[in-house]
């Protein structure tokens, strides 16, 4: 069955320092999904990585993927007030047949 | 263009009701997914539904049941409500292979008294 870790579930951080979220999945997996949540609102999608290697930028955020370590990262940079919120890391299939399986989420708070 | 839709959004039932939830996918797409997201937990998958069958299924029980029409739209219910079903339900929809990711609704946020 396929399960998916995140590390750490609860982060406080100060404004302008650097931290990174990890995410480890049990099984074999074709894509990785990492969503932002607002407290009371849907799932925002913020990357979605394909392949080993795989590396994306979006602002202060950066995620990528390590496929044989079954392992991505949320790289977060010089942090601002505006990116707390809950981030969740998710894993699937190509065929869109195949369900996507969240981790748990971590709660990001950055304190000015 | 519309994205995902849900309705309601908000949702007040007793233990043992009934309860459907309604979800219009994005346009062109044509797989719909269910999830149940807890408070303070990650959404857990219930069901997909293509091409009006159920292609997968989550660890839920028979008490939640689904329907998808020839529209792509997607009801999600369920029967004899527990205080435990409490909790924001969420319809995500993709097309095929070509979609790399997962658009999601709004969702319904369901409380059990």
């Amino acid at each position: 069955e396929l399960k998916v870790e995140q590390n750490p579930l609860f982060l406080s951080m100060q404004e302008g320092k650097n931290y990174t979220i990890y995410c480890n999945y049990s099984t074999t997996s074709d894509r990785l999904y990492w969503y932002r949540q607002d407290p009371g609102k849907s799932l925002e999608s913020l990357f979605v990585l394909l392949s080993n290697g795989a590396v994306k930028q979006e602002g202060r955020l950066m995620a990528s993927l390590d496929t044989k370590a079954r392992l991505s990262t949320l790289h977060i940079t010089a942090a601002v007030h505006d990116l707390s919120a809950t981030y969740f890391c998710a894993v699937g299939r190509k065929t869109s047949y195949d369900k996507v399986i969240f981790g748990p989420g971590t709660s990001l708070s950055v304190i000015p | 263009d519309a994205g995902v839709t849900q309705s309601p959004t908000h949702l007040i039932k007793t233990r043992g009701q009934q309860v459907t939830l309604r979800c219009s996918p994005k346009s062109g797409h044509d797989t719909v997914s269910w999830y149940q997201q807890a408070l303070g937990q990650g959404p857990q998958f219930i069901f997909q539904y293509y091409e009006e069958e159920e292609r997968q299924r989550g660890n839920f029980p028979d008490r939640f049941s689904g329907h998808q029409f020839p529209n792509y739209s997607s009801e999600l219910n369920v029967n004899a409500l527990l205080l435990g079903d409490s909790a924001l339900y969420l319809c995500a929809s993709s097309f095929g292979t070509v979609d790399e990711k997962l658009f999601f609704g709004s969702g319904t946020q369901l409380s059990v008294l």
